[in-house]
């Protein structure tokens, strides 16, 4: 059972540049949730998928998006990248868009803007 | 936006010894989560408590939810190298989708 797998685990842009992560949740789950994690920082809310639409969103600029696929899957879109969105971006999945309580997260992709 | 305060930021201790953490808020949480993160790795869950008062174990691990439910406390017993890791406090207020705390960052010394 294969749980929530990330890509790419490392990646490296410069300022300006756009940037595509990407997030299979685990088997079964059809909930996917972003979270950014900056150094020495616990992880803060982008936004949650379920359904194909995003359903909530926290405190990010307009150059975050997202999108999931029918096969539950979700990518996370960032534009005119900023030193300051270096950071690990996690992915967590779960059953059900509004059940917290079972969140289970990827091992991230850590993006370092130059 | 609400705020996780956990205490202490870092804690290293030796091997065999005992060791509270910390998780505040001025707020009451609907439900609080602690993980344990490894470097390179994403959080990993490790208890739900709900009910204020609720006290969970897992192993060497206690965890006690206020009786306001507005704080928590994670103990750990005779604390093994495995333990080392960031210790990451999380609230559901309301609503609102999860919170994380900074987190407590423990070392255990061999």
């Amino acid at each position: 059972d294969a749980g929530v797998t990330q890509s790419p685990t490392h990646l490296i842009k410069t300022r300006g540049q756009q940037v595509t992560l990407r997030c299979s949740p685990k088997s079964g789950h059809d909930t996917v949730s972003w979270y950014q994690q900056a150094l020495g920082q616990g992880p803060q809310f982008i936004f949650q998928y379920y359904e194909e639409e995003e359903r909530q969103r926290g405190n990010f600029p307009d150059r975050f998006s997202g999108h999931q696929f029918p096969n539950y899957s979700s990518e996370l879109n960032v534009n005119a990248l900023l030193l300051g969105d270096s950071a690990l971006y996690l992915c967590a999945s779960s059953l059900g868009w509004n059940r917290d309580e079972k969140l289970f997260f990827g091992s991230g992709t850590q993006l370092s803007v130059l | 936006t609400q705020l996780l305060e956990q205490s202490p930021q870092f804690l290293s201790i030796q091997e065999g010894e005992n060791l509270t953490v910390y998780c505040n808020s001025s707020s009451v949480f609907s439900s609080l989560q602690w993980y344990r993160q490894e470097p390179g790795e994403g959080p990993v869950l490790l208890v739900t408590v709900v009910t204020g008062g609720e006290v969970k174990k897992l192993k060497r691990l206690t965890f006690q939810f206020g009786d306001a439910r507005k704080d928590s406390s994670l103990h750990i017993t005779a604390a093994q190298p495995g333990d080392t890791g960031l210790y990451l406090c999380a609230g559901v207020f309301g609503n609102e989708k999860l919170t994380f705390g900074t987190g407590t960052r423990l070392t255990i010394i061999p």
